[in-house]
């Protein structure tokens, strides 16, 4: 019983690289989503994917791509990674089903530590 | 004023008394609250949800939710110095859209 499940768990990249981090949750779950965690600034939502094939920006957006490639994966892209870029990211999945908003609570991978040199 | 707020802390407790955690958050069509606990270097972990005002009890955690003053609030009974760690507060605002927004976390300390 995997989860939510991140790679790589670690990454350095230089300035202007590009990178796509993978997630993939086992659990058949619809909604998806990144966050960045910085200190000091808790986590902050990038951005998410309410089921297959939609995605909307989150907080901070700008710099990243992603894509909803089927109900179990959501990759982030950074196509020119900038020090600004350095964190903690994290992906999480949600059943996203019953009603009054039951059962929309977020589960987290282990997360990728990236820093952007 | 941002969407979910806490305080930072650090909240000093002694071991064996009540912590008491809050959050306020401004968007009044949020449905669903969460708390998380996370330690360091470790990834957001569930410890509670509730969706209804009132008070939902699991073990030694109570979390307290009042829709109409938008506050939300997790009290941890007979503290243990394994629950000192970050506590983050989480809103799903469901009718609006699909995000889940956290607050900053708030750092508990233990104090054996």
């Amino acid at each position: 019983n995997a989860g939510v499940t991140q790679t790589p768990k670690f990454q350095v990249l230089k300035t202007g690289q590009s990178m796509t981090l993978q997630c993939a949750q086992d659990m058949n779950h619809n909604s998806m989503y990144w966050y960045r965690q910085d200190p000091g600034m808790g986590l902050r939502l990038i951005y998410y994917s309410a089921s297959e094939g939609t995605t909307d920006k989150g907080e901070v957006p700008n710099g990243y791509n992603v894509s909803r490639l089927n109900k179990r994966e959501f990759s982030l892209r950074l196509e020119s990674a900038a020090p600004s870029q350095t964190s903690v990211y994290f992906c999480a999945s949600s059943p996203r089903t019953g009603g009054a908003g039951r059962n929309t609570e977020a589960f987290f991978g282990q997360g990728t530590r990236l820093t952007v040199v | 004023q941002k969407e979910v707020e806490q305080n930072s802390g650090p909240l000093s407790v002694p071991e064996g008394a009540i912590a008491s955690l809050n959050c306020t958050y401004s968007d009044r069509v949020s449905q669903s609250f969460f708390w998380y606990r996370q330690y360091s270097g470790k990834s957001p972990e569930l410890i509670m949800s509730i969706y209804s005002n009132g008070d939902k009890e699991d073990g030694r955690f109570t979390a307290q939710l009042n829709k109409a003053s938008q506050y939300v609030s997790l009290l941890i009974r007979d503290s243990q110095p394994s629950d000192s760690a970050t506590y983050l507060c989480a809103v799903n605002r469901m009718n609006r859209d699909d995000k889940i927004i956290f607050g900053k976390g708030t750092r508990l300390h233990i104090l054996p």
